[in-house]
């Protein structure tokens, strides 16, 4: 089916410290990926996207790593700082309709 | 930087009653979305749009739901007859050219039918 799932609810690191958020998706005919960052009482704040054509991409302090042969998708974060403590989401586009399918949900906690 | 607004911020309602969520996309936008967030939960696709017309809707979006582009600005999300499980922040999102392409959500408007 199409759904999109996240290993771990939540996470908690030291502020400083490098960030992996982890997620499974289920559609291998998906082709594009976004992490989106949302904080309390906001909307999904656009993070990275990757698209299938790719395995990896790097942004300011974060990276998305696509692993198409196991269906995984992780969003690394450089130097955790208190001001990335949100709840980080993955979605992907399962078809060319152009809706997003969202997994769960990780929590980051960062601790000053 | 442009972004999407979407008002009110906050809506309560009572049950069976008819509400209008309203959101201003980014200006040169052409795809537009409605999502809804349950608390605690993960954001739930409801409706895509372009063209003025539905492009695609999932199975939550019903009879009770509709959406319109009444002018050139707003994209309107109409729930006639609210129920108590359409209590959730409801987000609007827009992009470019839809496929592939970076989709920018608003803040969100919490509704809470009583």
């Amino acid at each position: 089916g199409e759904s999109v799932g996240l290993h771990l609810p939540t996470l908690s690191v030291q502020e400083g410290d490098n960030s992996i958020i982890n997620c499974a998706y289920s559609n291998s005919a998906s082709d594009y990926f976004i992490w989106y960052k949302q904080e309390s009482g906001k909307g999904p704040q656009f993070i990275i996207d990757i698209r299938s054509n790719m395995d990896k991409r790097q942004g300011q302090r974060v990276t998305v790593l696509l692993n198409k042969t196991v269906k995984h998708l992780s969003l690394q974060i450089a130097a955790t700082q208190p001001g990335d403590s949100a709840v980080y989401f993955c979605a992907e586009t399962p078809d060319q309709g152009g809706k997003l399918i969202f997994g769960q949900g990780t929590e980051l906690s960062v601790k000053p | 930087e442009p972004e999407v607004t979407q008002t009110p911020s906050h809506q309560v309602t009572q049950m069976g009653q008819e509400v209008i969520l309203r959101c201003v996309p980014i200006s040169n936008h052409l795809y537009f979305y409605w999502y809804r967030q349950i608390l605690g939960q993960k954001v739930e696709f409801l409706v895509s749009f372009y063209n003025n017309e539905i492009s695609e809707k999932s199975e939550i979006f019903d009879d009770q739901f509709s959406v319109e582009r009444p002018d050139g600005s707003n994209f309107t999300l109409k729930i006639r007859s609210t129920k108590l499980e359409d209590s959730a922040m409801y987000f609007c999102a827009s992009t470019t050219s839809g496929f592939q392409e970076t989709q920018y959500f608003g803040p969100g408007t919490r509704l809470l039918v009583l």
